[in-house]
């Protein structure tokens, strides 16, 4: 039972560049979420997905799509990479209220 | 929109010491969630409480919930270096699962 995995744990991009982060959880999970957490600050939400099929935005989407592309999977693209988007990305899932985390996907944008 | 704030932003603590964080929310809460972050890593569930004035222990940590169900606090006992980390308190938002987290307390523990 790996719990909720993401690759990759580290990626530098270029501005202007895209990348997907992957993330897959083996919990069975309907919630799915995706947060961002800049140095020194608590998490914030970026987009949300309910149950397969769904999405919905957080506090800050911009600049980020998403894919739940089955129970499992749900990935976040950034089609265009700004340095604004250095962080290190979170995905958790959840049954009901309690959140599990994955480990984490540091983020650098030049 | 919904807040969560926390208080303080740094904890300085002498190991052995006890201290206490607190969570103020600018909505009533059905529940509050708190989360532990080591350094380098992701957050973990810790607790959750539901009822108004609810106070649940794990080991060395007390957490409460306000009788208003707008705030909260975490208090450690005998702190540990074991105890190091950043404490993230967490409340739903109206709908759904999706939860608004305060900006965390980092405890920093002096041997």
């Amino acid at each position: 039972n790996a719990g909720v995995t993401q690759t990759p744990k580290f990626q530098v991009l270029k501005t202007g560049q895209s990348m997907t982060l992957q993330c897959a959880q083996d919990m069975n999970h309907n919630s799915m979420y995706w947060y961002r957490q800049d140095p020194g600050m608590g998490l914030r939400l970026i987009y949300y997905s309910a149950s397969e099929g769904t999405t919905d935005k957080g506090e800050v989407p911009n600049g980020y799509n998403v894919s739940r592309l089955n129970k499992r999977e749900f990935s976040l693209r950034l089609e265009s990479a700004a340095p604004s988007q250095t962080s290190v990305y979170f995905c958790a899932s959840s049954l009901r209220e309690e959140q599990f985390f994955g480990p984490g996907t540091r983020l650098t944008v030049l | 929109g919904q807040q969560v704030m926390q208080i303080p932003q740094y904890q300085h603590v002498q190991e052995g010491e006890d201290f206490t964080t607190y969570c103020n929310s600018s909505t009533t809460l059905s529940n509050i969630q708190w989360y532990k972050q080591r350094p380098g890593g992701h957050p973990v569930f810790l607790i959750q409480l539901v009822k108004s004035g609810e106070v649940k222990k794990q080991k060395r940590l007390t957490f409460q919930f306000g009788e208003a169900k707008k705030n909260s606090s975490l208090h450690i006992t005998a702190t540990q270096t074991t105890d190091v980390g950043t404490y993230f308190c967490a409340g739903p938002k109206a709908a759904g699962n999706k939860l608004t987290f305060g900006g965390g307390t980092r405890v920093l523990v002096k041997p």
